[in-house]
């Protein structure tokens, strides 16, 4: 089993759609949680963090953390177009010096 | 807003030559490190340094890569002898205390 797991898409929403993406993981020892934007050839653009489980809005984004299931999710509201990128979930553990990525999911709002 | 640096943001070299990719990381941050993105692939751990010293590294980082923080703000990857396979975004990314990883733009590597 991966230590992280995200479709890989690609996923295609029309304009305005609600999006939701996903990973899930393995390692219990994880207790922080990020998502990551990362447009074609650039690096990755931190877009949310939270720790351990819970909910966290910014915007038009919502980060949930559910632990008891090693799951995760980003959700997208008002989807645009300038939110066609991939999506990487990333994870560390308490002291732990590696970030684990998932291999992102591949995101195009359709105008 | 402080942001990681990185130059080249391109590099073409030859197989079997030596490549040094450099790094400014954001001025009060403790963590470095180095990951790889071959094209189409996941963003891999190559390595972490904090302290003037690595911290940890992954299979990846063989005996042709080191790191080295030659002064206060710089902070390089070189290979020695580089691969075809050693062709990949490079991106370095930097925290301070606080688990938010922030990255740079990438160098492009290409080893022909």
């Amino acid at each position: 089993q991966k230590e992280v797991e995200q479709d890989p898409g690609p996923l295609s929403v029309p304009e305005g759609a609600i999006v939701s993406l996903n990973c899930t993981y393995s390692n219990s020892a994880f207790q922080y949680f990020m998502w990551y934007r990362q447009y074609s050839r650039k690096g990755p653009e931190l877009l949310m963090y939270t720790y351990s489980s819970g909910n966290k809005e910014d915007g038009r984004f919502t980060a949930q953390v559910d632990k008891s299931s090693k799951y995760i999710s980003l959700f997208i509201r008002d989807s645009q177009p300038s939110d066609s990128a991939t999506y990487l979930c990333a994870m560390s553990a308490p002291g732990g010096q590696n970030f684990v990525f998932g291999p992102g999911t591949r995101l195009s709002v359709l105008p | 807003e402080p942001e990681v640096t990185q130059t080249p943001s391109h590099q073409v070299t030859q197989m079997g030559q030596e490549v040094i990719l450099r790094c400014v990381p954001i001025s009060n941050h403790l963590y470095f490190y180095w990951y790889r993105q071959i094209l189409g692939q996941k963003v891999e751990f190559l390595v972490s340094f904090y302290n003037n010293e690595i911290s940890e590294k992954s299979e990846i980082f063989d005996d042709q890569f080191s790191v080295e923080r030659p002064d206060g703000s710089n902070f390089t990857l070189k290979i020695r002898s580089t691969k075809l396979e050693d062709s990949a975004m490079y991106f370095c990314a930097s925290i301070r205390d606080d688990e938010k990883l922030f990255f740079g733009s990438g160098t492009q590597l290409s080893v022909l």
